[in-house]
This record gives C-alpha cells, sequence and structure tokens, in this order.
C-alpha cells in the first residue's frame, strides 16, 4: 500500500518548451502533495506545498510562474515547468501525504520514483 | 532555519560489516527525526524515526537514537547485507510543521 507513482520517468525537451511533470496517489487519498527538487550529489530541496482544491505554497526563492503547480484531485497533483531552459534540468520528486494517517505531530509522506528533466 | 549535516559518501562495506552513518541537525523548536532509504529505481521509503530525545527508532535491524544533547542521530546496523545497498537520508521535521528538511544522502554499497 501507500504507493505514489510520478510520470513520466525522464523527459529530454528543447529550451523554451514546456513540460508537465505527473504525481499520482495510487491506493490513497492525498490532500497534500510536496515537489522537491535534487540536483546531483545535494540533498533534496522543497519546491512547494501542495493542498487539494487550493493554492500551492512555494518555498522562498522558487518561482510560481515558472513552475506551475495544479492539486484538482486528492489523487494527482501536477508540476509544470513553463519555457524549460538549462538549468531547469534537475531531478523532480513528488510525495503525498495520506489523510487517513498519523496523529500526533507528523503524518508520513510517501516518496514517488522520480522524473528526470533534461533541457536541451 | 534547520539543516541536516550527514556523513558524505559513497560508503563501500564488506557484507556483515558493522555500519555507521552521521547525521546531525540544526533546528529551532523540537523536531522528529528520520531516516529515509532510497533503493535504485525506486522513491524514498522512511526507514525509522524518532520523534522525542531518548527515543530509538529501528526498523530492518537498522537503528538511531535521537541525542538532544548532541543534536544527533546517527544510523547504525550491526551487521549490513548487500540488500542494503542504497542511498539513505536523513531528515527533521520541525514541531508543528509538516515539511521535511533532508540532508545530502549516503550512497551505501555492501559487496559480498
Amino acid at each position: 500500500g501507500a504507493v505514489v507513482s510520478q510520470h513520466p520517468s525522464w523527459v529530454i525537451c528543447k529550451s523554451g518548451t514546456s513540460v508537465k511533470i505527473e504525481c499520482r496517489s495510487l491506493d490513497f487519498q492525498a490532500t497534500t502533495m510536496f515537489w522537491y527538487r535534487q540536483f546531483p550529489k545535494q540533498s533534496l530541496m522543497l519546491m512547494a506545498t501542495s493542498n487539494e482544491g487550493s493554492k500551492a505554497t512555494y518555498e522562498q526563492g522558487v518561482e510560481k510562474d515558472k513552475f506551475l503547480i495544479n492539486h484538482a484531485s486528492l489523487t494527482l497533483s501536477t508540476l509544470t515547468v513553463t519555457s524549460a531552459h538549462p538549468e531547469d534540468s534537475s531531478f523532480y520528486i513528488c510525495s503525498a501525504r495520506d489523510r487517513n494517517t498519523g496523529t500526533g505531530k507528523y503524518n508520513e509522506q510517501f516518496f514517488g520514483p522520480g522524473t528526470r528533466l533534461t533541457v536541451l | 532555519g534547520d539543516s541536516v549535516t550527514q556523513m558524505e559518501g559513497p560508503v563501500t562495506l564488506s557484507e556483515e560489516a558493522f555500519l555507521t552513518i552521521n547525521c546531525t541537525y540544526t533546528a529551532t523548536g523540537y523536531p522528529s527525526l528520520f531516516w529515509y532509504v532510497q533503493y535504485p529505481g525506486e522513491g524514498l521509503q522512511l526507514l525509522l524515526k524518532a520523534t522525542k530525545a531518548d527515543d530509538k527508532g529501528s526498523n530492518k535491524g537498522f537503528e538511531a537514537t535521537y541525542r538532544k544533547e548532541t543534536t544527533s542521530f546517527h544510523l547504525e546496523k550491526g551487521s549490513v547485507q548487500v540488500s542494503d545497498s542504497a542511498v539513505y537520508f536523513c531528515a527533521l521535521s520541525d514541531f508543528g510543521n509538516e515539511k521535511l528538511t533532508f540532508g545530502t544522502g549516503t550512497r551505501l554499497t555492501i559487496i559480498p
């Protein structure tokens, strides 16, 4: 149980185009999903928190017009990298928090396998 | 702000060796501490966690103790197996804040 998928697993695009990455919770409902970015040999950096039915909350320094996040249902969040440039090349990872688990101060996040984006 | 400093890798050990991966943290509040593992081609999985000082998290033979006095959460295993080869991430989450702050990850390779 608690499986999160991402699609595509890797994508190559030309500079100036937009790319959409999907994150799905397959067997649970997720009111909250998180989007991370990981550079080689560096830690995961939180980009934004996505809540179902409301606007995403972006971390400081993340351009909301560049990285569009939509969380239209309890099982799907999308990240669109608009007008992608080579510096946007990275590994993008999503996680989802199960709305039905957890008491106290932390509810476990379940992670997708990541999407490798290469912008030429 | 919050930060996690993790032992740099890669780490290569022989099967049945003792493993320690160091992790120290800086946080303003009273964080929960975690170790995540990422096997090749898979997403991060929660390995173990501890939510308060002196708590010991354990799973699959791995252990880590929440040491408030040294702000540490070192990961240990007494006898590693080839199947333990993966990338290990230390992370924290401040009380009331569901955001995770990660260390840089340590790649562990176990050779038969």
